[in-house]
């Protein structure tokens, strides 16, 4: 069964550094999503992407971060500049046109 | 815009006995439910979910959900549970029209005592 594939795992990085979180959906799909759960909180909505383009993103999703997909099968999270705060697990998730997001392993992001 | 309400933070429950999970939402327009289960150190995997139709729906490993809309709620049950259905348990709304993101409630963990 196709699945959503997440990498790294594990993402340690300094407060200040640039982090990449990659993400590969499923390959039909044609709707992408950045999802994170703060450790003990709910899995909050970062940001949506169809047609090569930002469909809608939340306010946690400001200048610092960005999305791409840079060929037919990668989904990036770039965030700029980490902070302590976006120590998290960051989920990926894509969906075809029906109304069934699926999701990925996640990567858990430990800034220092 | 849609909210979530988990009451139950943690359920434990005895193997083999019932159990239900609830969830009540909140939206001024129409809106499809999920049911997602996150395993220990792992993803979150669908476990059901209601767009339209029948208000009961089943799931994979036994789980069954019921719409009610009269009371706004999504519980999830199961007759019967199991030392594998140790996990958490996350309910999901997301409006049936235009808008993109999943809205998540906080979450129930569910551990299965033998």
């Amino acid at each position: 069964e196709p699945e959503v594939t997440q990498t790294p795992s594990h993402q340690v990085t300094q407060m200040g550094q640039e982090v990449i979180l990659r993400c590969v959906p499923i390959s039909n799909h044609l709707y992408f999503y950045w999802y994170r759960q703060i450790l003990g909180q709910k899995v909050e909505f970062l940001v949506s992407f169809y047609n090569n383009e930002i469909s809608e993103k939340s306010e946690i999703f400001d200048d610092q971060f960005s999305v791409e997909r840079p060929d037919g099968s990668n989904f990036t999270l770039k965030i700029r500049s980490t902070k302590l705060e976006d120590s998290a697990m960051y989920f990926c998730a894509s969906r075809d046109r029906v109304d069934t997001q699926y999701f990925g392993p996640g990567t858990r992001l430990t800034v220092l | 815009a849609q909210s979530v309400t988990q009451l139950d933070s943690q359920v434990p429950v005895f193997e083999e006995a019932p159990v239900e999970l609830r969830c009540n939402y909140s939206s001024s327009v129409s809106v499809y439910l999920f049911w997602y289960v996150q395993y220990p150190n792992q993803g979150l995997q669908l476990l059901l979910k209601y767009l339209s139709g029948s208000t009961l729906v089943k799931g994979i490993n036994g789980f069954e959900a019921e719409f009610n809309k009269s009371q706004t709620s999504f519980h999830l049950r199961k007759p019967s549970v199991h030392i594998s259905d140790t996990a958490e348990y996350f309910c999901a709304v997301i409006r049936n029209f235009g808008n993109e993101k999943l809205t998540f409630g906080t979450g129930t963990r569910l551990t299965i005592i033998p």
